[in-house]
C-alpha cells in the first residue's frame, strides 16, 4: 500500500453525526497533516501533528497520531453539510529534503442535510 | 501575508501542443515551491519541488518540465502534450513543513 493512506475512501453521514476517517503510513516521520479539498479546487491546510505528539484539537476537529501504529485518525464532530469535501492525510518523511509531502488518495466525505 | 497565484483555472489543449501553467507566491522569500498532479478522484502525485531559483528536482520520469526562473516564480511545461498528461495539477509553496496550494488547474487534453 502507499505511504499515507486513507480510511474509508467514501463516507456517507448525517449531519450533526461526527465523521472519523482513519490514515496508515510506512515510514518515520517528521510530521503529519490533514488537508480539505472542495470538489475541483485546491487543497486547505487543516492541523498538522508532529510526531511527539499524540492528540491535536482545532474547533470541530480532534487529530490523534499513533506513531507504534504508523496510524492517524481526524474526527469531525458534529458534522454538518459545509463539511462535505475530500480529505487527505500527508506525512513529511523524517529524512525528508525540501518538505516534501506524501500524500494519500483520501476520504471523501458526504454530509447529507 | 502570503498568497500564491495559479492560472489558469482550466485549460483544453490539443496532443502535441504545448503547455505553460504560471504560480507565483507573494509575501514570502525563497520558499519552496511544488507542482503536484491528481487525477480524478485521486491524491497528490509530486512532479517537481524547487528549494531556490533553477534548482528544479524531478520526483517521477515524464513528459513535463518545470523551471524557476525567478524566486516566487515557478512553471510547469510541456513541449508537447499527450492524452495521458490530462489532470489537476496544483502549484504549492511550503513553510516550516506546512503546505499552501493554489486553486488548480485543470488540463484537458484532447
Amino acid at each position: 500500500s502507499q505511504q499515507g493512506e486513507e480510511d474509508p475512501q467514501a463516507l456517507s453521514i448525517q449531519e450533526g453525526e461526527n465523521a472519523t476517517m482513519n490514515c496508515s503510513y510506512k515510514t518515520s516521520i517528521n510530521n503529519l497533516q490533514w488537508y480539505r479539498q472542495n470538489s475541483g479546487r485546491g487543497l486547505v491546510h487543516l492541523i498538522l501533528i508532529r510526531s511527539n505528539e499524540r492528540e491535536k484539537h482545532s474547533g470541530r476537529l480532534r487529530v490523534t497520531l499513533d506513531t507504534s501504529k504508523k496510524s492517524s485518525s481526524l474526527l469531525i464532530t458534529a458534522s454538518r453539510a459545509a463539511d462535505t469535501a475530500s480529505y487527505f492525510c500527508a506525512t513529511l518523511p523524517r529524512k525528508s529534503s525540501g518538505d516534501k509531502l506524501t500524500f494519500g488518495t483520501g476520504t471523501r466525505l458526504a454530509v447529507r442535510p | 501575508s502570503q498568497t500564491i497565484h495559479q492560472w489558469p483555472a482550466t485549460l483544453v489543449q490539443p496532443v502535441g501542443s504545448p503547455l505553460s501553467l504560471e504560480c507565483t507566491v507573494e509575501g514570502t522569500s525563497n520558499p519552496n515551491l511544488y507542482w503536484y498532479r491528481q487525477a480524478a478522484g485521486r491524491g497528490l502525485q509530486l512532479l517537481f519541488y524547487s528549494v531556490g531559483i533553477g534548482q528544479i528536482s524531478s520526483e517521477v520520469p515524464q513528459n513535463l518540465s518545470a523551471s524557476r526562473p525567478q524566486d516566487r516564480q515557478f512553471i510547469l511545461s510541456s513541449k508537447k502534450l499527450l492524452l495521458s498528461d490530462s489532470g489537476f495539477y496544483l502549484c504549492a509553496w511550503s513553510f516550516r513543513g506546512e503546505a499552501f496550494f493554489g486553486q488548480g488547474t485543470r488540463l484537458t487534453v484532447v
